[in-house]
């Protein structure tokens, strides 16, 4: 179990340019959830897959962002033209499970994105 | 819709002095509360899963408990290793797979 890991750690990008961000989850989870975090908060979910189906996607996820999971495995969410409120810590996460069970989820430890 | 509410926002103790953390909450049917530990530029780590009213769960100085309306995290004889933000999240029936997270409580212990 390597954990949930993400790239890039941290990206500083200029407003209006788009940045992606990478997630590979825990190897066996069959489920991936994209979560924002701003200072002093606490997460807020994005958008959830099922092995590649996006079943769940937040109102918060304008449609500047957009995320995939080609292959069941790792995923990625693009953020085009990018605001300075998109600032923020992009967390990815995993669990396995089917149908309504709740295993807890493990997060990786974040990209930072700053938009100047 | 879901809500966590988590108080006290901050937190200081001294190393031994123990305390508890609270969690309210609302939520359209509750399939599970979460308890979470979160380190300065980590991820959030898993500590326990809550499921009905009167249950508990233990794992070191750290103990949560749950009610129909709350969920308190009791740490006893704490160290200054257990500093870190407690986050505490629902899941609803209406939510499917989504948690609502509260804001944090940021704890800090003292040597």
């Amino acid at each position: 179990d390597t954990g949930v890991s993400q790239d890039p750690r941290h990206k500083i990008t200029k407003r209006g340019q788009n940045v992606t961000f990478r997630c590979d989850p825990i190897s066996e989870h069959n489920r991936l959830y994209w979560y924002r975090q701003t200072l002093g908060q606490g997460p807020e979910f994005l958008t959830y897959f099922q092995n590649e189906a996006q079943l769940e996607k937040s109102r918060l996820l304008s449609d500047r962002f957009s995320a995939e999971r080609p292959k069941g495995s790792f995923s990625t969410l693009e953020i085009q033209r990018t605001e300075q409120g998109d600032s923020a810590m992009y967390l990815c996460a995993s669990s396995l499970g089917q149908g309504l069970d709740n295993s807890p989820l493990h997060f990786g430890n974040g990209t930072r994105l700053t938009v100047t | 819709e879901d809500q966590v509410t988590q108080s006290p926002e901050a937190l200081r103790l001294q190393e031994g002095e123990s305390s508890s953390l609270n969690c309210s909450y609302t939520v359209s049917g509750l399939r599970g509360l979460f308890w979470y530990r979160q380190d300065p530029g980590k991820g959030p780590e898993f500590l326990f899963t809550l499921y009905s009213a009167g249950e508990e769960k233990e794992k070191e100085r750290l103990k949560a408990t749950l009610t129909k309306k709350e969920s308190f995290l009791h740490i006893t004889a704490p160290k200054p290793e257990d500093s870190a933000t407690y986050l505490c999240a629902v899941q609803g029936v209406q939510g499917a797979q989504k948690l609502v997270f509260g804001q944090g409580t940021r704890l800090t212990i003292n040597p």
